[in-house]
């Protein structure tokens, strides 16, 4: 069963713009959530990851927002770029195990297209 | 320090064949994932291998598939009998420790099977 829910399937917005991708979980056991970015013909490089114990993370035009109670946290770029035009891909896994976090529980990922 | 390096990048077998797919870590890595990508999915984990140890298979097939991660070389995956459905891009990622957090993944091995 998919564990990791990621919507919206595909997004397009004009440059300069906001992209908000959203992700839901079910495991509770849950406790690392990065972010990959992934290019075709490329494989998936780490973006931004937060931890259940913040509420919000930002890296330059990256924030993750983090909800606990509703299972929930989303990736929103600022000031989109045609260059962040890719392939992003939440995940979550048990990080606290050690031998676990690295066993990623993958979202269906988004196809974000940025119009110039 | 070059990446994490996977060949072939694409493999195309008939049914019933083998095949074998290469992964190579980052200098100095000695962890590394195995994950497969099925058309308009995300990635779902196969296998976590040590140097010489396999750690979790639990999300390979139990026949058919196995993995390994010898002292000396490349990480190997391996598909006997391939079917159609096996189809996919298998992406290896690497790790310098347990607790590192960061997955460096390669750019994957394209398998078609005809």
């Amino acid at each position: 069963q998919q564990q990791v829910k990621q919507s919206p399937q595909s997004l397009i917005v004009q440059k300069g713009g906001i992209s908000i991708i959203n992700c839901a979980y079910e495991n509770t056991a849950f406790d690392y959530f990065p972010w990959y970015q992934q290019f075709p013909g490329k494989g998936p490089a780490l973006l931004i990851a937060i931890r259940p114990d913040v509420s919000e993370k930002k890296e330059g035009r990256f924030t993750i927002s983090f909800n606990k109670s509703a299972k929930q946290f989303s990736l929103h770029i600022m000031d989109s770029q045609p260059g962040d035009s890719a392939t992003y891909f939440c995940a979550a896994s048990r990080g606290r195990t050690t031998d676990s976090w690295g066993k990623l529980q993958f979202g269906a990922g988004t196809q974000v297209v940025v119009t110039p | 320090n070059a990446g994490v390096m996977q060949n072939p990048r694409h493999l195309v077998r008939r049914r019933g064949q083998e095949a074998r797919l290469r992964c190579s870590p980052m200098k100095g890595h000695s962890h590394v994932y195995w994950y497969r990508q099925l058309p308009e999915e995300g990635l779902k984990f196969m296998v976590y291998l040590q140097k010489e140890n396999i750690i979790d298979e639990s999300g390979m097939p139990k026949e058919r598939f196995s993995a390994e991660f010898p002292k000396e070389g490349p990480s190997i995956l391996r598909i006997q009998q391939v079917v159609r459905g096996d189809s996919a891009a298998y992406f290896c990622a690497s790790s310098p420790r347990t607790t590192s957090e960061k997955l460096f993944f390669g750019s994957g091995t394209q398998l078609s099977v005809l």
